[in-house]
């Protein structure tokens, strides 16, 4: 079964860090782009980055919001992807989902892990 | 980047046709034929209905297509049915190769 977990959400502090992960299974994870969004509470979808394959680089783009705090990065021999961030505020406060990209779309989606920026 | 914009509701009642609109920019909607459509029940992750502009994964029903025109596309939902109720969002991906997402719309069923 394709699929991706989510792990790593809880409550921190306003300042501090975070590390999210999300755990592939049932699909080649090296051959996909793997993108990271969010969703505040009551709000809509954020695109927050994505991460190349190493085919095309490994690079990553991220949205302007978090552009400079957050960092996406891969391992391919574990089949995770993980966004790092940095420099939390209050309205970083969100679930945060992991996307497997494929043509320029979103088909694989995660359960999603709960992040709250709180003193 | 500014968000897509979207309706925030549509409504129609079963078996009825409803559209949504997805109005974006030049840099982003109207550049690329690479925009989809996600449904979210409450308390679900998204699910992909449509991908560049009008192609449907496998599994979901032909009830739902895409199209576009200039900087806005459009999903429509025919032959509504009450399990079709959930928000819907857009998403494009733009000339800085980042991606942009709508605002997002609440489709009920009567």
């Amino acid at each position: 079964e394709v699929q991706l977990v989510e792990s790593g959400g809880g409550l921190v502090q306003p300042g501090r860090s975070l590390r999210l992960s999300c755990t592939a299974s049932g699909f080649t994870f090296g051959d996909y782009a793997m993108s990271w969004f969010r969703q505040a509470p009551g709000k809509g979808l954020e695109w927050v980055g994505f991460v190349r394959s190493k085919r095309f680089g490994g690079t990553t783009e991220y949205a302007s919001s978090v552009k400079g705090r957050f960092t996406i990065s891969r391992d391919d021999s574990k089949s995770i992807a993980y966004l790092q961030m940095n420099s939390l505020k209050t309205e970083d406060t969100a679930v945060y989902f992991c996307t497997r990209d494929s043509h320029f779309a979103f088909d694989i989606w995660g359960q999603g892990t709960m992040v709250t920026v709180s003193s | 980047q500014s968000a897509l914009t979207q309706p925030p509701s549509v409504s129609g009642s079963p078996g009825q046709s409803v559209t949504i609109s997805c109005t974006g920019a030049s840099s982003d909607v109207g550049s690329y034929n690479r925009v989809s459509w996600y449904q979210q029940p409450p308390g679900t992750a998204p699910k992909l209905m449509i991908y560049e502009v009008s192609n449907r994964p496998s599994g979901v029903p032909d009830r739902f297509s895409g199209s576009k025109s200039g900087n806005t596309a459009s999903l429509t939902i025919s032959g509504l049915q009450a399990e079709d109720e959930a928000d819907y969002y857009c998403g494009s991906y733009t000339s800085i190769s980042t991606y942009v997402f709508g605002t997002g719309t609440k489709v009920t069923v009567l």
